[in-house]
């Protein structure tokens, strides 16, 4: 089975503090995403990777950036959160070549920003 | 992109069957996406539709209408740990090829 995990499920930071998320995946997938969800908005794409070292932005990419220096690690990077970014975010992988390229998910990391 | 719709929320019976819809829009569909997400969870796949047509997987049952834009996810024979949010994500064949999620329905099971 494919196995996503991420660094932290709770985490509490402080306004202009510098958070970074992590996120694994076991599967040699090439692609990598990072998602917040928020009540009533769904999943909304931040930013995603298609291959190491390789970034492309998302629907929603202002405030943070990335890192993918390892094809199984996708760093998610908060330069000074604020707390209109308090959300629950979401790491997931996916194979490319494959028609459906089913989006395997993390357990998700919810953040808190006072 | 797409302009994708579902229903909030919705109730249903234990036993009985329910139908979720979900409507899109979109310039040039290249694939249709069923998650479920449980409370505090990621979500999980459940179906995938890209030809017109109902894919039956178990209880799980997907529908596709390309012409209409529509589809809908059909869960026979509920139980009470199917009370979830079930995702809608539609794919288009323009820029990234990657999956725009719906809000996603929230279904409630009860006895």
């Amino acid at each position: 089975d494919v196995k996503v995990t991420q660094s932290s499920r709770y985490l509490v930071k402080r306004t202009g503090e510098k958070v970074f998320l992590e996120c694994v995946q076991d599967m040699d997938h090439e692609n990598m995403f990072w998602y917040r969800q928020d009540p009533g908005l769904g999943l909304r794409l931040i930013y995603f990777s298609y291959d190491v070292k390789m970034k492309e932005k998302g629907d929603i990419p202002e405030g943070y950036s990335v890192s993918r220096e390892k094809k199984e690690r996708f760093s998610l990077i908060l330069e000074s959160a604020s707390t209109n970014q308090t959300s629950m975010y979401l790491c997931a992988s996916s194979l490319s070549g494959q028609e459906r390229e089913t989006q395997y998910f993390g357990p998700g990391t919810r953040l808190l920003v006072l | 992109g797409q302009n994708i719709d579902q229903p909030t929320e919705m109730t249903a019976t234990e036993g009985a069957i329910v139908q979720i819809n979900c409507t899109y829009q979109t310039s040039g569909f290249n694939g249709l996406f069923w998650y479920q997400q449980h409370a505090g969870e990621a979500p999980t796949f459940l179906s995938y539709n890209v030809l017109d047509g109902l894919e039956e997987k178990g209880r799980f049952s997907s529908f596709l209408s390309r012409s209409k834009g529509y589809s809908y996810l059909l869960l026979k024979e509920l139980q009470m740990k199917d009370s979830a949010s079930y995702l809608c994500a539609v794919r288009d064949t323009g820029g990234s090829y990657i999956p725009t999620f719906g809000r996603g329905t929230s279904l409630i099971v009860h006895p």
